[in-house]
């Protein structure tokens, strides 16, 4: 069975400050990899997604990730962060297998953005 | 495009009592539906998985009596909560493939689930 970590379960960042999220998946086959944002009070929203070829990706909101196949992981990163990006961010894999397969997500990380 | 949407957002229900909950693709017809559960503070458990005229496929410990889940047409899947008792009490959120990106997920607002 897949399986999702999160290893950061809340971070706390400055305005500007940069920041990475760690996921890692333990899965033997081909995946398609997702990380959701979900916002106080709203629902979940595909920030970005991969399925094949390059294997760095970018997302909405100047959101980026970077698929490394040998560490397993898709760590989400952006440059610098904003007050408006405190939320809750879940990374998900799923089966590659060409048509809808179900969502293993991670435990979720908290961000949290000072002024 | 690719929104989904479910009712009723909030239902506050006694103890022993059945609720609908309906999820609807609104712009685009979904193969598949999944329904998750969401407790506060935690992430997502998927609960079923559900397919346009066919039964829906029930995860490990989810009870597929107490939880029934019918795809009555390819824009609508509905999870009735029978039976509700408050360890029901849950965020219920559902989640549809198709449209021009088959293989995401779109997400629903959820629904909000408190038994008394």
């Amino acid at each position: 069975a897949q399986s999702v970590s999160q290893h950061n379960h809340h971070v706390i960042l400055s305005e500007a400050a940069s920041l990475e999220l760690g996921c890692n998946y333990s899965y033997g086959g081909t995946v398609n990899l997702f990380w959701y944002v979900q916002y106080p009070g709203q629902h979940l929203q595909l920030l970005l997604k991969y399925f094949s070829g390059d294997p760095l990706v970018k997302g909405i909101k100047g959101f980026e990730a970077e698929f490394i196949k040998s560490k397993f992981s898709f760590n989400l990163r952006k440059p610098s962060v904003q007050w408006s990006d405190t939320a809750e961010y879940f990374c998900a894999v799923n089966k590659n297998t060409g048509t809808a397969s179900k969502l293993t997500f991670g435990t979720g990380t908290r961000l949290q953005v000072t002024l | 495009g690719a929104v989904v949407s479910q009712h009723p957002s909030r239902v506050i229900c006694k103890s022993g009592t059945s609720v609908k909950i309906e999820c609807r693709s609104l712009d685009f017809q979904a193969t598949t539906m999944f329904w998750y559960r969401q407790f506060p503070k935690q992430s997502l458990m998927l609960m079923a998985t559900s397919n346009e005229g066919s039964k829906a496929t029930y995860e490990q410990g989810v009870e597929k009596d107490k939880f029934l889940i019918n795809h009555a047409s390819l824009t609508l899947s509905t999870l009735t909560v029978t039976s509700a008792h408050p360890e029901d009490s849950s965020f219920y959120i559902c989640s549809a493939n198709g449209g021009a990106s088959p293989t995401a997920q779109f997400f629903g607002p959820g629904t909000r689930l408190t038994v008394l």
